[in-house]
């Protein structure tokens, strides 16, 4: 059974604070993505990796920072966590084309709450 | 620019019956796949049904089709006998074959369906 976890299902960290959200994949798969959820703006995308040590930014990469040293771990980093970091952290990931169905498969999330 | 519009919020359905969820899309690629996914209370992402835009015939899932017009560039999502599992939230996604290898997907706002017994 192919899965994606995540290292927290909730989460509650202090303003200031450095966040580190961990997820891990089980399917070999080359690409690994970071989108945060809310309410009325459905999924953005914050940073995807498409292989070891490599990064891409998404189209709401201020204020995180991502690593991926492994093929299987892709990090997310909130350098200093502001309470508008408050949200759903959902990470995903694919095979490495773009053609056909190869949907994004999808870790259970993280909500993150930033007093 | 790539778009995905998904211009209801809410929609409830008695359970049994039939129930459209609507997906407009703007993109200036020929070649993209449209995607639609389900998130339950959970808050998984449930991968549901899957529409290539070269594809002819519109796409079916057990329940779930794709009514895909391709020149009004909607995507709709179509559950037949509808259950009360069903009842979650849906998004529709596209990615554009020019993100290449990537398989980058853009995410519309998502639509709340609550299923009535």
């Amino acid at each position: 059974d192919v899965k994606v976890t995540q290292s927290s299902r909730y989460l509650v960290k202090r303003t200031g604070e450095k966040v580190f959200l961990e997820c891990v994949q089980d399917m070999d798969h080359e690409n690994m993505f970071w989108y945060r959820q809310d309410p009325g703006l459905g999924l953005r995308l914050i940073y995807f990796s498409y292989d070891v040590k490599m990064k891409e930014k998404g189209d709401i990469p201020e204020g995180y920072s991502v690593s991926r040293e492994k093929k299987e771990r892709f990090s997310l980093i909130l350098e200093s966590a502001s309470t508008n970091q408050t949200s759903m952290y959902l990470c995903a990931s694919s095979p490495h084309s773009g053609s056909g169905t190869n949907e994004q498969f999808f870790g259970p999330g993280t909500r993150l709450t930033v007093l | 620019a790539q778009k995905i519009t998904q211009t209801q919020p809410g929609m409830f359905v008695q359970e049994k019956e039939a129930v459209t969820l609507d997906c407009t899309y703007d993109t200036s690629d020929p070649s993209y796949g449209l995607f639609w996914y389900k998130q339950p209370s959970s808050g998984e992402m449930i991968f549901l049904i899957y529409q290539g835009s070269y594809d002819q015939q519109n796409a079916t899932e057990g329940r779930y089709s794709l009514n895909f017009q391709k020149a009004r560039k909607s995507a709709n999502l179509v559950i037949s006998a509808s259950q009360l599992g069903d009842s979650a939230m849906y998004f529709c996604a596209m990615r554009e074959a020019r993100s290449g290898g990537y398989n980058k997907l853009i995410f519309g706002a998502g639509t709340r369906l609550a299923v009535h017994p």
